[in-house]
């Protein structure tokens, strides 16, 4: 069946640089897009950005200066890197085969 | 970009009691391929989003048909025929039309 599962550090310091990895199984990356979206604690869903099935990549503008989503596709991984990270970064990360599938989501915390 | 405005905010039912949801976008929603990219989310408490509706009124796999999903252009409807107490939750409108947008939610309680 279709899962995806997100990993990642939890704490990342100020202005330093999250990296995150999506593993998805039960379909293919080059048959299917990935995005992520991202809530901070309390508060409401964000989409982040997406890898479609081609390989190329949409960035939600306000985060396109930091982002970069790339992935493997031998491996089933999907992968996320947002530079210069803010306490406002701080959020659950979701990965989600839109919109049927989701991750359970890995929290992220910026702090020092 | 495309603001999506859920009313209300809050919700509070019993169980049994149907309740609609409102959602009104900024723009029209009507892409130019003739689909509303617009559907429904709900959220429960330490749980990933899942989706009830796409394109305006398709009930998503397993999802109860008590959930029904209405609407055009820029203005869009949740109903819940008959509230249970699975329904608790954030709701969540979205679309898909002009990039992405989420609606700040509706909390369903019980009353």
């Amino acid at each position: 069946q279709v899962q995806l599962k997100e990993s990642g550090p939890g704490l990342v310091q100020p202005s330093q640089t999250l990296s995150l990895t999506c593993t998805v199984s039960g379909f293919s990356l080059t048959s299917n897009s990935v995005h992520w979206v991202r809530q901070p604690p309390g508060k409401g869903l964000e989409w982040v950005g997406a890898i479609w099935s081609g390989g190329s990549t949409d960035y939600n503008s306000a985060l396109k200066s930091r982002l970069s989503i790339s992935r493997d596709t031998s491996k089933s991984q999907v992968f996320l890197k947002m530079n210069s990270l803010q306490t406002e970064d701080t959020a659950i990360y979701f990965c989600t085969r839109f919109t049927a599938y989701w991750g359970q989501g890995t929290l992220v915390t910026v702090s020092s | 970009d495309v603001v999506l405005t859920q009313t209300p905010s809050i919700l509070s039912a019993t169980i049994g009691q149907s309740v609609s949801i409102s959602c009104r976008s900024s723009q029209s929603l009507l892409d130019s391929d003739g689909n509303t990219y617009l559907y429904w989310f709900l959220q429960r408490p330490g749980q990933s989003p899942q989706r009830l509706i796409y394109l305006v009124s398709n009930l998503g796999s397993g999802v109860p048909n008590r959930f029904s999903g209405s609407g055009s252009g820029t203005d869009f409807t949740l109903k819940i025929s008959g509230v249970e107490a699975e329904d608790l939750g954030v709701y969540y409108c979205m679309q898909a039309t002009h990039a992405y947008t989420f609606g700040a939610g509706t909390k369903l309680e019980l009353k």
